[in-house]
């Protein structure tokens, strides 16, 4: 079946540092790749997403690169803020003839500090 | 914008207990998810329904479990004679087509006594 390994935390950077966060996964097939993340108190909201091989999916400033290669799918930001602080979760999604659930990795949680 | 709302935001029960989740998604959307998420865990996959009929279930969903979308819009999600194991957080999402992004609500945490 699916699964997604992701970098443990919790991650600890400074304001306007570079960030990754590694995400590999093994899916049959042809996946769909997400990253969601999840601030203090609230649900898990979409943040960026790419759907076949080298798609770059991007969003507030944050970027991923669908590599089939090597079946990664890592998380940049070129200059984290404070408000950044929050859990990342990688995520995989088959749409074939199987369950169409996404397969999460066990969320990477993010602190930026001032 | 209405997002998947979920309800109640948290629910206290005993041991042995029956508990009932209900969740709505965004109208008009087709698909709806439930999942299960313990602390420091991602969110697992439980089951899903494509408008009201049910097409998937995971392991994870034990004969206790039972969930329904009667006239393919709300969804419940059923516990009976809940464990300890139970304790978690129950999310749920929807998505227009099975290609759409899904979109989460905030979840209902249950809590075992």
């Amino acid at each position: 079946g699916n699964s997604v390994t992701q970098m443990e935390g919790p991650v600890t950077l400074s304001e306007e540092a570079f960030l990754t966060i590694n995400c590999t996964y093994t899916a049959t097939g042809y996946p769909s790749l997400f990253w969601y993340v999840q601030y203090p108190g609230e649900g898990l909201q979409l943040l960026l997403k790419a759907t076949k091989a080298d798609d770059k999916g991007s969003n507030k400033g944050f970027e991923a690169t669908y590599r089939k290669e090597t079946t990664s799918f890592h998380l940049e930001k070129g200059s984290v803020q404070v408000s950044d602080s929050a859990v990342y979760f990688c995520a995989v999604m088959y749409s074939g003839g199987g369950a169409d659930g996404l397969t999460f990795g066990k969320g990477t949680h993010l602190i930026i500090q001032p | 914008d209405t997002g998947v709302s979920q309800d109640p935001r948290h629910k206290i029960t005993k041991r042995g207990q029956n508990v009932t989740f209900r969740c709505d998604p965004i109208s008009e959307h087709n698909r709806l998810y439930w999942y299960r998420q313990t602390l420091g865990q991602g969110p697992e996959f439980l089951t899903y329904f494509q408008n009201e009929a049910q097409l998937e279930k995971s392991r994870l969903l034990s004969d206790r479990f039972s969930a329904e979308r009667p006239k393919g819009s709300f969804s419940t999600l059923e516990i009976q004679r809940t464990e300890q194991g139970d304790s978690a957080m129950y999310l749920c999402a929807s998505s227009l087509t099975g290609e759409q992004p899904q979109h989460f609500g905030d979840g209902t945490r249950l809590s075992i006594l």
